[in-house]
């Protein structure tokens, strides 16, 4: 148990509806990183904030957002769903800024979306 | 623009033996390398890592192979146990992101 916890596990919508992923990072962490993975993809850094505010972006599309939470707990919000955007999300945590080799990235367990 | 690869979506290996994962990459400001491994159902878990200033790195089982000058990475498992079958992700960290390849599937077989 990395104690990063996500909600809800799986999830199943169809195009065009709005999600909410939810992430809880590990007690006193305060960065937060989302990712995808598609099928036969590797993960695709999307967003990262750090004590609420964003720090770093990656190929996040702009249908999607995120934010963190003064209690340090994050959400993935994806609208205008297509049936592409169905993948893993996952998010992990690290205490500072920065990550490397020694500020190791832990991950949730994620959530699997499935757009029909 | 894949930055980090691992060209074998998958590898089977004998219970005993040497499981050899490979990783290659493009960027040349990648400062530190890790390793994860991922089970179904679960997120992927910190394996090992190594700083760019270095060329080897060993925790037990596991070492980590870098070759700047080829920008290539391996992972070796020594020896090989059913439990280390999982999926390895290989990542690479440039100004505090980690940009992962696509994973290769190992196989350790009884």
């Amino acid at each position: 148990d990395s104690g990063v916890t996500q909600t809800p596990k799986h999830l199943i919508t169809a195009t065009g509806q709005r999600v909410t992923l939810r992430c809880s990072p590990r007690s006193g962490d305060l960065s937060v990183y989302w990712y995808q993975q598609s099928l036969d993809q590797g993960l695709q850094f999307l967003i990262q904030y750090y004590n609420g505010e964003e720090r770093a972006k990656g190929n996040i599309l702009e249908r999607f957002s995120a934010q963190q939470f003064p209690d340090l707990h994050s959400e993935l919000n994806l609208s205008s769903l297509e049936l592409g955007d169905s993948a893993l999300y996952f998010c992990a945590s690290t205490p500072l800024l920065r990550s490397g080799g020694l500020d190791t990235q832990y991950f949730g367990p994620g959530t699997r979306l499935t757009v029909l | 623009d894949q930055q980090v690869k691992q060209n074998s979506p998958s590898l089977s290996v004998q219970e005993g033996r040497i499981s050899i994962l490979n990783c290659d990459y493009t960027n040349s400001m990648f400062d530190y390398f890790l390793w994860y491994k991922k089970y179904p159902a679960e997120g992927p878990t910190f394996l090992i890592s190594i700083s760019s200033i270095k060329d080897k790195n060993e925790d037990g089982r596991f070492t980590v192979f870098l070759n700047k000058s080829a920008k290539h990475l391996s992972l070796h498992i020594v020896p090989s146990q059913p439990g280390d079958s999982a999926v390895y992700f290989c990542a690479a960290s440039t100004s505090g992101k980690l940009i992962f390849g696509q994973g290769t599937t190992l196989q350790v077989k009884p």
